[in-house]
């Protein structure tokens, strides 16, 4: 079975520190990684995916295989990062998506 | 811009009647869609696969004959709540992809379904 699992349901740092979303992931296949976001009163959006391997709005994200881990991360948080991201699964090929929980990043000026 | 339209943004209904939601690729094609529901401060769960041309794709637990889901068309997937009750009530959202081998990468901007 697929899961997904972001443990903080709330992130709250300072503006320009580092930030760390956790997501934790179960699958006993090849895995295709994702984080959305959500800001307010907007719709979900993709955020970035883990084999196109890009730094978006400066968040990266590393596949790591051995802990089952895809950690998004940025170096210096910026007032206009906080929202809701879900990170999310599915299989290699396949369309279905398995959302986390979601963690609501709120960052203080 | 959007290239995928839920309509309503938001509905309120009385128990016992149903309701239809939209959802619209604007600028491709899509042979399948995707029909998510969210409870309050809670993921995303997928309910249904829409398959064009065919029958949709029910997630465990989720009754087919309550969430009827009708792609008639490739631009076009509607989900239809049906004998509305207020547990029903929730956020529903779509989701649709123009790469067949790829999850959608873009979403609806959700319907907020009320029932009272």
């Amino acid at each position: 079975a697929q899961r997904v699992t972001q443990p903080e349901k709330l992130l709250s740092v300072f503006k320009g520190a580092p930030v760390e979303l956790k997501c934790n992931y179960s699958y006993s296949g090849s895995p295709e990684l994702f984080w959305y976001v959500q800001y307010s009163r907007q719709r979900l959006q993709l955020l970035l995916r883990h084999i196109s391997r890009e730094s978006i709005k400066g968040f990266t994200a590393d596949l790591n295989k051995g802990e089952t881990s895809f950690h998004l991360k940025k170096p210096f948080a910026q007032e206009e990062d906080s929202a809701m991201y879900y990170c999310a699964l599915s299989a290699q090929g396949a369309q279905k998506l398995v959302f986390g929980q979601g963690t609501r990043l709120t960052i203080n000026p | 811009g959007a290239v995928v339209s839920q309509h309503p943004s938001w509905v309120i209904c009385k128990s016992g009647t149903s309701v239809k939601i939209e959802c619209r690729s604007l600028d491709f094609q899509a042979t399948t869609m995707f029909w998510y529901r969210q409870f309050p401060k809670q993921s995303l769960m997928l309910m249904a696969t829409s398959n064009e041309g065919s029958k949709a794709t029910y997630e465990q637990g989720v009754e087919k004959d309550k969430f009827l889901i009708n792609h008639a068309s490739l631009t076009l997937s509607t989900l239809t709540v049906t004998s509305a009750h207020p547990e029903d009530s929730s956020f529903y959202i779509c989701s649709a992809g123009r790469d067949p081998n790829n999850p959608p990468l873009h979403f609806g901007n959700g319907t907020r379904l009320t029932v009272t």
